[in-house]
């Protein structure tokens, strides 16, 4: 146990269909993390709050849209997915940007 | 930007014997190098990190290696068993930038 809750963590949606993914930590920290993991490709860092500012990563397409409404939720808003989008997505937290992450176990994400 | 590259990306060792994982990073103002570990199902777990003010640092049958003039550090796992099977990822980062970025990742396969 991390610290670090996801939820679902097996999720199929068709290219239709809206979900969130949510991500909820235990641990004080006050920056939140949504990566991408891919097979065969590094971790993708897709989105930060830290302090409620938000950093994103330009290539991150529009139809994820993440949410933090708080220091311990975050939250990943998805619509009009398309298959390649499929992959493991990890939430992680840490206190402050400099210190060292802790992940969740992730949500598996079929898009059909 | 950062760029980690992570060599083998597959390693296959007897129980008891020696393990070395590679990286390699681009960004010379990079100053902390962590390792994570992911198991089946779950999200990756820090194991050992290391900044750029030492050369080595051991935590039991761990140990990782910094070569700053060369940029590149290992990981080290001696007396691997079993349960050290799983993905490893190494990463790199300035901290003053705050983002990790990460390697390709390492499946080991400890064989009994």
């Amino acid at each position: 146990e991390t610290g670090v809750t996801q939820t679902p963590r097996h999720l199929v949606m068709g290219m239709t269909n809206k979900k969130s993914l949510k991500c909820e930590q235990h641990l004080g920290h006050n920056a939140m993390y949504w990566y991408k993991q891919s097979a065969k490709k590094p971790l993708e860092l897709m989105f930060v709050y830290s302090l409620e500012e938000r950093v994103e990563n330009n290539s991150v397409p529009s139809r994820f849209s993440p949410e933090c409404p708080n220091s311990s939720h975050l939250f990943l808003h998805l619509h009009t997915l398309q298959p390649e989008d499929s992959a493991l997505y990890l939430c992680a937290s840490s206190q402050d940007r400099v210190n060292i992450q802790y992940f969740g176990a992730g949500t598996r994400l079929s898009v059909l | 930007g950062e760029n980690v590259e992570q060599h083998p990306s597959t390693l296959s060792v007897q129980e008891g014997d020696s393990a070395v994982i590679k990286c390699t990073y681009s960004d010379s103002a990079s100053n902390y190098f962590p390792w994570y570990k992911q198991e089946l199902g779950k999200g990756p777990q820090l194991i050992i990190d290391i900044r750029s003010n030492v050369g080595e640092k051991k935590d039991q049958r761990i140990a990782v290696t910094l070569n700053k003039t060369a940029k590149h550090f290992s990981l080290h796992i001696t007396e691997t068993q079993p349960e050290d099977s799983a993905v490893y990822f190494c990463a790199a980062t300035d901290l003053g930038a705050n983002n990790l970025f990460f390697g390709t990742g390492t499946r080991l396969t400890v064989i009994p």
